[in-house]
Order: structure tokens, then sequence, then C-alpha cells
């Protein structure tokens, strides 16, 4: 089946330094991939949604410079957190597919800035 | 996409069958409903998806009441990694393609 790969798994940083997290898919080409964010105890918030080689489009509160999503082929997206800070603590997912669901999701990875 | 209403816990004896409802009396003729699972510091897993009839796979089954504003997600012999919380989304088969998650049922199986 299909398969995500979402690296890293863990990241700490300080605060104030950027962090990237890759999502790629392994077997299958995907040209539409999302990112989402999860706090402790809450359900998935979608971030963005990014299609292979156009830029991405992010939903409402979510800061464009501050979230920087690059999409650049059709089986690796990454999200950079640019200047990170305390509340930007998360998990966050990314998931991948062809246009109509079922997507396939990645592991997440754990954010704690520091 | 319609809204979902979901319980927010469920508890499940091991062995037994795990029944999650799913309420989306809003949803219109072309809307699937998809259901998901999320262990503990996972990303969500895909169990099955459908439109109308009833579907089963390897996972679990999915019956959806024939107006459609409700289903119910059947795992069959619940074990203790069946654990986890299941969310039922409803989603357009056209246009947007992201899938927006509510609060989902935390199902915990019981020994």
């Amino acid at each position: 089946g299909a398969v995500v790969s979402q690296h890293p798994s863990r990241v700490i940083c300080k605060s104030g330094t950027s962090v990237k997290i890759e999502c790629r898919s392994l077997d299958f080409q995907a040209t539409t991939m999302f990112w989402y964010r999860q706090f402790p105890k809450q359900s998935l918030m979608l971030m963005a949604t990014s299609n292979e080689g156009s830029k991405a489009t992010y939903e409402q509160g979510v800061e464009k410079d501050k979230f920087l999503i690059n999409h650049a082929s059709l089986t690796l997206s990454t999200l950079t957190v640019t200047s990170a800070h305390p509340e930007d603590s998360s998990f966050y997912i990314c998931s991948a597919g062809n246009r109509e669901p079922p997507y396939t999701f990645g592991s997440g990875t754990r954010l704690t800035v520091v | 996409d319609a809204k979902t209403t979901q319980p927010p816990s469920m508890d499940c004896a091991e062995g037994r069958a795990a029944n999650l409802p799913c309420n989306h009396s809003t949803i219109s003729g072309n809307e699937y409903v998809y259901w998901y699972r999320q262990i503990h510091s996972q990303g969500p897993q895909y169990i099955i998806h459908g439109l109308k009839n009833n579907e089963t796979n390897e996972m679990a089954s999915l019956i959806i009441t024939e107006d459609r504003k409700s289903s119910t997600l059947i795992l069959p012999h619940a074990t203790l990694r069946d654990t986890a919380v299941y969310y039922c989304i409803v989603r357009s088969g056209a246009g947007s393609y992201q899938l927006t998650f509510g609060k989902g049922t935390k199902l915990s199986v019981i020994p």
C-alpha cells in the first residue's frame, strides 16, 4: 500500500531557530500534500495544502511567512517552521495523495521549542 | 462538507465487536463517509469509506443507513491495539480535496 515517510519523528530546537520537516511519498507520486498541526488532546487542524509545482494554499490564521511549504517534486514536500517559538511546539503531520481520498498520512513530527 | 457528530468516548471489551456511531444528518448526495483512526502519537490511519452501500474490508465494516444520515463503523473483534481515536469524516467527491477532522471518538478496548 501507499507509504508516506515523515522525518524527523522528533526534534528539539532553540527559540528563534528554524526547523525543516520532510514528507515523502515512497511508492507513489503525490500531486497534493497536506500539512496538519495537532496540539495535545486536540484534533488535527489543517494548516495548508500544497500542489506540486505551485504555491501552497494556507488556511485562515496560518502565517505563510512563518510556515514555509515547498512541494518541488511529486514525492517530496517540506515544511519549515521559521523563527520557532515555544508556542509552535506541536505535533506536525503530513498526508499525501492524488486528487481523491483516501490519503495516506505520515507518522508525524513532534516539535519542541525550548 | 457536512458536519459529523460522534460520541466523545466509548469502551469495548476485548474480543467483542466495537460499534462506533457517526451522525451526519446534513450529508448531501455526492458526499462520502470516511473513517480514520489515530493511535496515540501517530499519524491517522485510513480504515474504510463508502457512499451509500455498506462496505467491508480486512479492518472493519461500514454500515450506512438508507437515508445516509448516519453510519456505524464496526470492528468485529476488538483487540487492545484498536484503542485509538476514531474519526468520521464526510467529504465531497469533487472540488476541495482536504479532509477536515472533528473531535472523534476515543475508543478504549478493555482487557
